[in-house]
């Protein structure tokens, strides 16, 4: 069975860093690209940031470019989203997606940016 | 950056209707569009991409249409699960985009 699971989320101060991952399960992980999109509480989503299956490619939204970082271990079946300079506006629930059209999904891990 | 738009914002509907739903990107996407459901507290679920292709597993009553700028989604035989939120996608460009949603509900 396919999985993504997120993980990671929590509550931290503005000007806070956090790591978030996302452990993938009943596929090749490898041979994928993938996604983190968030979505900020009531509100859509947004893409956030898009690396490939080997990692040679990165893409980030404006939002949060200079201050996120994805990578992914292939050896692990994970993949990463290093968040420093955190603001209230990064306040979401932040999902791991796979592949170029976000086939699959995980469940979601929340991100809580508050004094 | 592609900007993705939403008609309508909301519609309500009986157990039974067909709903249709546009999407209009800013500029020409060709078919890289895809089509999302979102149900509260839960994550999105893919249900078409390139523009009509199905998901596997999707129920053939979701079915998508267009190509440049013009896409729909068309929803037939609406049931009670099938009430929720529903999103476009454009990953022809990057930054990719999401389009502002359309929330289906009960009349």
């Amino acid at each position: 069975e396919m999985q993504l699971v997120e993980s990671g989320g929590g509550l931290v101060k503005p000007g806070g860093s956090l790591r978030l991952s996302c452990a993938a399960s009943g596929f090749t992980f490898s041979s994928y690209n993938m996604n983190w999109v968030r979505q900020a509480p009531g509100k859509g989503l947004e893409w956030v940031s898009f690396i490939s299956g080997p990692s040679t490619s990165i893409h980030y939204a404006d939002s949060v470019r200079g201050r996120f970082t994805i990578s992914r271990d292939n050896a692990k079946d994970s993949l990463y989203l290093q968040m420093n300079s955190l603001t209230a506006e990064d306040t979401a629930v932040y999902y791991c997606a796979r592949g170029g059209t976000g086939d699959f999904w995980g469940q979601g891990t929340l991100v809580t940016v508050s004094s | 950056d592609i900007q993705m738009t939403q008609s309508p914002p909301s519609l309500s509907a009986s157990v039974g209707d067909t709903v249709t739903i546009t999407c209009r990107a800013s500029q020409g996407i060709s078919n890289y569009l895809a089509w999302f459901q979102q149900k509260p507290g839960k994550a999105p679920k893919s249900l078409i991409y390139a523009a009509s292709s199905l998901q596997s597993g999707v129920p053939s009553k979701f079915s998508g249409s267009g190509s440049g700028t013009d896409f729909t989604l068309t929803i037939s035989s609406l049931q009670p699960e099938d009430f929720a939120i529903y999103y476009c996608y454009q990953y022809n460009n990057y930054p990719r985009t999401f389009g502002p949603g359309t929330t289906v509900d009960i009349k």
